[in-house]
């Protein structure tokens, strides 16, 4: 099994319909992050959670919201949800421990917001 | 101004040669550096990571890091078709952090 999980893997939505999309892991890592890829723009960082108790805004948080329901599970929702959201969309998690930060990806979730 | 720069590409080698794929940063604080391949439509996954000054290798591929020039480099040898990918140059916005920062990928095509 795959240790980082996302559902669903395609979405496709109406303008100001309120989806989520939801993140879960295995590898046991305190920290979780979202992120969306554009083409040409690379990976931008929507919020990330280094606890339960520990939510940040990345540097493209405006128009959405997570929740850490357990060290496993970090949820991206988008309230309202509009064009200009379709996006690729990763979750990636990281161990703190050790030199470095890296980070293991989930297969992603495709949205498409008409 | 951006704080990872790679240059989009495409970069195109043919098989068999030295690819050469290279990435500048801004933040003289930054201690480690990710490479990650990212073929279309998959997740990126980790290739190298390295946090010392000079060259750290692993099989084919090399990744270099020059703190003083501010660059990190990663030289894929005896380039393969399957080496064809998107590679993503990362690192941490601010030592222990945990926050990357992407820079938008290079494209490389390897040529049979």
């Amino acid at each position: 099994d795959a240790d980082v999980t996302q559902t669903p893997r395609n979405r496709i939505t109406k303008t100001g319909k309120r989806i989520m999309l939801e993140c879960s892991q295995t590898k046991g890592h305190d920290r979780m992050y979202w992120y969306r890829q554009d083409p040409g723009l690379g990976l931008r960082l929507i919020y990330y959670s280094f606890d339960v108790k520990d939510i940040n805004k990345g540097e493209i948080s405006d128009g959405y919201s997570v929740s850490r329901q357990a060290q496993a599970k970090f949820s991206l929702s988008l309230e309202s949800a509009i064009p200009n959201q379709t996006a690729l969309y990763f979750c990636a998690t990281s161990d703190a421990t050790g030199e470095g930060e890296t980070q293991y990806f989930g297969p992603g979730t495709r949205l498409l917001v008409l | 101004q951006k704080e990872v720069e790679q240059n989009s590409g495409p970069l195109s080698v043919p098989e068999g040669a030295i690819a050469s794929l290279n990435c500048t940063y801004s933040d003289r604080g930054s201690q480690s550096f990710f490479w990650y391949r990212q073929y279309s439509g998959k997740s990126p996954e980790l290739i190298m990571s390295i946090y010392s000054n000079g060259d750290k290798e692993d099989g084919r591929f090399t990744a270099q890091l020059n703190k003083a020039s501010q660059y990190v480099s990663l030289l894929i040898r005896d380039s393969q078709p399957s080496d064809s990918a998107t590679y993503l140059c990362a690192g941490p916005i601010s030592s222990n952090t945990g926050k990357l920062i992407f820079g938008q990928g290079t494209t490389l095509q390897v040529k049979p």
